[in-house]
Formats: C-alpha cells, sequence, structure tokens
C-alpha cells in the first residue's frame, strides 16, 4: 500500500521568512495530493492540492510543487505570519475512485515574531 | 465544500462503557469516512461508510469495536465499544466532495473522547 513520509517534523521560522514542507509517497499510481494545516484544536482544513497533470500549483503565499519522476511533492509557505504555525499534514491518493487519503506524520510550523 | 457537524464535540467516558459519535452533513455524499488522530499523531483510517453497504474496515480495526451505521446519505454513526484509555483520541467524520476533476476530502469538526 501507499506509505508517506514529511519532513521536517518540527519547524521553526522567523516572520517573514519562507517555511517548505517536503513529502514523498510510494506509490506510483498516486495522483492527487492534498495538503491540510490543523490549528491546535480544530479540524484539518484543506489548503491546497495538486494533481499530477500539473507541477506546480499557488495560491497568494501558498505553492506546491510536484515530481512524479522522483514521488515527492513539497509545501512553500512565502512571506509568513504567526497565524501560518500549525500543524500541515500532506497526504496521496489515487482519487479516481474516491479511495482513501494516505496522510503523512505531519509537520509542526512555528513562525516566530 | 460541506458543513460537517459532530456530535458530542467532547465526551469523558468511563472503561468498559460505549459512545456513540454523529455525523451529519448538508449535503447528500456517497462516501464517508471515519478517523482517529491520537494526541501529536497523524490521521489513522477507521473505516469506509458508504450507505447501503457495509463499512470497510481498515487493518487493525474491527466492526465488534467501531460498529457504524449509514442509514443514509447525509448521515452516519460510529460507536466506540468497550472503552479503554487507550481509545482516548479524536475521533473524526470526513467525506469526499466530487468538484470538476477528482475527489477532496473534508472532515468534520472531531470529538474529543477521554476514557477514565
Amino acid at each position: 500500500g501507499e506509505n508517506v513520509e514529511q519532513h521536517p517534523s518540527t519547524l521553526s521560522v522567523q516572520e517573514g521568512d519562507s517555511a517548505v514542507i517536503k513529502c514523498t509517497y510510494s506509490d506510483s499510481a498516486s495522483n492527487y495530493f492534498p495538503w491540510y494545516k490543523q490549528e491546535l484544536g480544530k479540524r484539518p482544513q484543506l489548503i491546497i492540492d495538486i494533481r499530477s497533470n500539473v507541477g506546480e500549483k499557488k495560491d497568494q503565499r501558498i505553492a506546491v510543487t510536484l515530481n512524479k519522476t522522483a514521488k515527492h511533492f513539497s509545501l512553500h509557505i512565502t512571506e509568513t505570519q504567526p497565524e501560518d504555525s500549525a500543524v500541515y499534514f500532506c497526504a496521496a491518493s489515487k482519487d479516481n475512485y474516491g479511495q482513501n487519503f494516505v496522510f503523512g506524520p505531519g509537520t509542526r510550523l512555528s513562525v516566530l515574531p | 465544500s460541506a458543513v460537517i457537524s459532530q456530535k458530542p464535540s467532547r465526551d469523558i467516558c468511563q472503561r468498559g462503557t460505549s459512545l456513540t459519535i454523529q455525523c451529519q452533513v448538508d449535503s447528500q455524499v456517497t462516501m464517508m469516512f471515519w478517523y482517529r488522530q491520537q494526541p501529536g499523531q497523524s490521521l489513522t483510517l477507521i473505516a469506509t461508510a458508504n450507505q447501503g453497504s457495509e463499512a470497510t474496515y481498515e487493518s487493525g480495526f474491527v466492526i465488534d469495536k467501531f460498529p457504524i451505521s449509514r442509514p443514509n446519505l447525509t448521515f452516519s454513526t460510529l460507536t466506540v465499544s468497550n472503552l479503554s484509555p487507550e481509545d482516548s483520541s479524536i475521533y473524526l467524520c470526513s467525506v469526499h466532495l466530487r468538484p470538476v476533476e477528482g475527489y477532496e476530502q473534508y472532515f468534520g469538526p472531531g470529538t474529543r473522547l477521554t476514557v477514565t
């Protein structure tokens, strides 16, 4: 089955700096890669996703890149703000039939003022 | 997206009892999922609940411990039976919605269970 690894497990950055979180997956058939942000005590929220037919997607300060050959994808947050502090989870899915998503272990991001 | 609600939001239960968690969605969805999130951990799928069929359980989770009902396309329940302290966790339901292509997954607010 699919296995998703995520690095780093914790990340601290100064406000205004960039943060990068990387994930690798094992199943070459996976073709949908969402990222979730979970603030303390809250539900995971979908923040951005990418499908295998594109290599990069951007939404304001957030971008995701995908390298299908190497089976890894990354989340990039620019101009970080304290409200970006949260746990971020990547996931991988073979989404053609709505199959469940396999989540990475998470990255705790702290943005220091 | 979808509006997903769960009841209760939290509960404290005694060892050996059971807790039933309800999940309500504001639109009809084919697939609903139940996840467990232990403190400081990632999300682990318990089972997939499709209306009109038996739930499908992931490895390590069994129906006797986690019975699920899915009576219609907007509602599901998860029961955690014969509670032990190891069951203390957050339980989340989720649904798949289909935008233009593929599926997107959305989560309910979660139910925080503490077993004493």
